[in-house]
């Protein structure tokens, strides 16, 4: 089954405004990770953040994490239109195993 | 610059027809892995290797194989492509677990 599940699955905004997106995830995990990928191309890290970590900034992106409700949010302030990707999760519960959820398809309209 | 390669970019085959898919990454990681990707159902893990001669199977292993003969090069292998293995696939470098993964640009497998 998927660990990580991503909503909204889709998420249209204009240029300059906030987007959130958020992550569940189902087992014990020791860091959550996020990344980007551009239409039909390889996927770019964003952010990790450990399981003991709350919250953790880099840039425009604000990553949080709620251990007992297993989920994370991935917020990118002030958006570009160069934004414009799809954002997943990525949760490794073991060494070698990791799962990605099904993504959030993000729009950023100039 | 860290680099995971992968090649083709792009293939077209028939079913049947045996083919391989190169992985190549400078980074000098022990684990790789194999992923496939297909609309609604995300990447999916096909095989990952955590070190040289060290493979296993991910949650959709069925119709290919793997090796790791060297660090560097973890080529996908389709002995006999069928249509429902029509794909987008990516090459993975890096240990989840601890640190980013890299990813290669992708190759965009179509089998008719």
């Amino acid at each position: 089954s998927q660990q990580g599940e991503e909503d909204p699955q889709a998420l249209s905004i204009q240029e300059g405004e906030n987007a959130t997106m958020n992550c569940s995830y189902k087992t014990s995990i020791n860091n959550l990770q996020w990344y980007r990928q551009n239409s039909g191309r390889g996927l770019v890290h964003l952010i990790l953040i450990r399981s003991n970590e709350r919250e953790k900034h880099s840039g425009r992106l604000r990553v949080t994490l709620d251990t007992s409700k297993k989920s994370s949010s991935l917020l990118i302030t002030a958006s570009r239109a160069a934004d414009t990707a799809s954002y997943f999760c990525a949760t490794p519960g073991g060494y070698q195993k990791v799962t990605f959820g099904t993504g959030t398809k993000l729009q950023v309209i100039p | 610059e860290a680099q995971v390669t992968q090649n083709p970019r792009y293939l077209i085959t028939v079913t049947g027809k045996k083919l391989t898919v190169t992985c190549s990454q400078n980074m000098n990681h022990e684990y790789m892995s194999w992923y496939r990707q297909d609309p609604g159902l995300g990447l999916r893990q096909i095989y990952y290797s955590m070190n040289v001669e060290v493979t296993d199977k991910g949650d959709v292993p069925e119709g290919y194989k793997v090796s790791r003969k060297e660090k560097r090069n973890f080529p996908l292998i389709l002995e006999s492509p069928s249509p429902n293995q029509t794909s987008l696939y990516f090459c993975a470098s890096g240990i989840f677990r601890d640190n980013e993964a890299f990813f290669g640009q992708g190759t965009r497998l179509t089998v008719v």
